[in-house]
């Protein structure tokens, strides 16, 4: 049973472009958790989806990151406009339906640089 | 949501026990402890999770405090893998929107 998988592994862009992170969840896994990490801190929750649906999206900066996870293909999570305080490794994570283990399968990470 | 304390950095040597506190003097009734580790490089991976009694699983122990105030993650053994950053975080069960990551504890095991 392959694990959370997320792409690209590292992604570079330039300052006003767009960046795309995607993430396919663990197979049978319905809930979808985006974490930000800056470097030598500790994640921060940003977005919590379900398929087709914003559950929490509190941790969220107001303007220029959105999220989706639709009903066929990986959860996406776009970075419009990029600025270099956006340089970061960014985390996604599944879970089944509560329930049942209580546990979070994190990725392996995408990590932005902005130059 | 009640935050945690830890040390910032703790040292071990190998194939010895290491117990690595966490103080969470504002935990709620319905607040679970729960570790997760992040290796160098790596996303964070699940360790153990508790509620009241103490939990063993194949990675780990977790001892908690009568009055739940704090709890100790036991590793029985430490290997050079076990090197990483350790996190306590308190959150109801399965609301993992709500985790708090902190700074953890950085777990250095010397061979």
């Amino acid at each position: 049973n392959a694990g959370v998988m997320q792409n690209p592994r590292h992604l570079v862009r330039r300052r006003g472009q767009e960046a795309r992170l995607r993430c396919s969840p663990m197979k049978g896994h319905s809930h979808v958790y985006w974490y930000r990490q800056l470097p030598e801190e500790g994640l921060k929750f940003m977005v919590y989806l379900q398929k087709e649906n914003i559950i929490d999206e509190s941790g969220m900066p107001k303007e220029r990151f959105s999220a989706e996870f639709p009903k066929e293909g990986p959860s996406i999570l776009r970075i419009q406009q990029v600025v270099r305080g956006d340089s970061a490794a960014y985390f996604c994570a599944s879970s089944p339906s509560p329930g049942s283990t209580g546990e979070l399968f994190f990725g392996e990470g995408s990590r932005l640089t902005v130059l | 949501d009640a935050k945690t304390t830890q040390p910032n950095s703790m040292e071990s040597n190998e194939e010895e026990p290491v117990h690595l506190p966490c103080n969470h003097s504002t935990i709620s009734g319905t607040d679970y402890i729960h570790w997760y580790r992040q290796l160098p490089s790596q996303g964070p991976e699940y360790v153990i999770h508790g509620l009241t009694s103490n939990v063993n699983n194949r990675m780990a122990s977790l001892a908690i405090a009568e009055d739940r105030k704090s709890s100790t993650l036991i590793l029985h053994r430490a290997t050079l893998r076990d090197a990483a950053v350790y996190y306590c975080i308190l959150s109801k069960l399965y609301n993992f929107n709500k985790f708090y990551f902190g700074s953890g504890t950085k777990l250095n095991v010397k061979p």
